[in-house]
């Protein structure tokens, strides 16, 4: 399967811990972006990669957050001292240069932090 | 400014009835691309149709349809003889042609119930 995979598929933390993530994307494509996803709503872009490189990273992006992609291959998220508020499902995508490439994602890490 | 508006928050239909999904999109620019996508309660987004805004051929795939109209700006979405598997919340995104763009502009989604 050459999909985008995400591991791992649920991750449940006490408040305070920190967690890290990890995406492999689809291996011809040179971008990768992570979206965060609470209940009911639709995904909210956090960060991308332009292979190595990243290149935007929202305002929802606190410093609690970093994210990686020292190759240009596999990403990590990592969230550092979490919170409450940090519990949803982070997505991956990855896809072709170019805003008319379709983004493929990944099944997802929901993240429970307690 | 960039919107998608997806003004049905929840439909419910009973199994074999066709549906229509309605997606309202807004922006200047004239080269842009359209997308929907399916996500399961499993959780995965799954891409389902990409259009550009050249192309206002209407798409059918199986029992999946899409109408894509640039003189109301609509891009909507129709099941016909919906399954209980066809159950999902669907999206519609919007991203300009530009190779520096990241953004999927993204609805909110349309929940879809279909019963047995």
């Amino acid at each position: 399967d050459t999909g985008v995979s995400q591991n791992p598929r649920h991750k449940i933390t006490k408040r305070g811990q920190n967690v890290t993530f990890r995406c492999d994307p689809i291996s011809e494509h040179n971008r990768l972006y992570w979206y965060r996803q609470t209940l009911g709503q639709g995904p909210e872009f956090l960060t991308y990669f332009q292979n190595e490189a990243q290149l935007e990273k929202s305002r929802l992006l606190s410093d609690r957050f970093s994210a990686e992609r020292p190759k240009g291959s596999f990403s990590t998220l990592e969230i550092q001292r979490t919170e409450q508020g940090d519990s949803a499902m982070y997505l991956c995508a990855s896809s072709l240069q170019g805003g008319r490439h379709e983004q493929y994602f990944g099944p997802g890490t929901r993240l429970t932090v307690t | 400014a960039q919107k998608v508006t997806q003004a049905q928050t929840e439909i419910s239909v009973v199994e074999k009835e066709d549906v229509t999904l309605d997606c309202v999109y807004e922006t200047r620019d004239t080269t842009y691309y359209l997308f929907w996508y399916k996500q399961p309660p499993s959780g995965e987004l799954v891409f389902l149709i990409r259009r550009n805004s050249f192309d206002e051929q209407n798409e059918i795939s199986g029992r999946y349809s899409w109408n894509f109209q640039k003189s109301t700006s609509s891009f909507n979405f129709t099941i016909t003889a919906s399954q209980v598997v066809d159950s999902a919340v669907y999206f519609c995104a919007l991203s300009e042609e530009d190779d520096s763009n990241y953004q999927l502009i993204w609805g909110a989604g349309t929940k879809l119930i279909i019963k047995p």
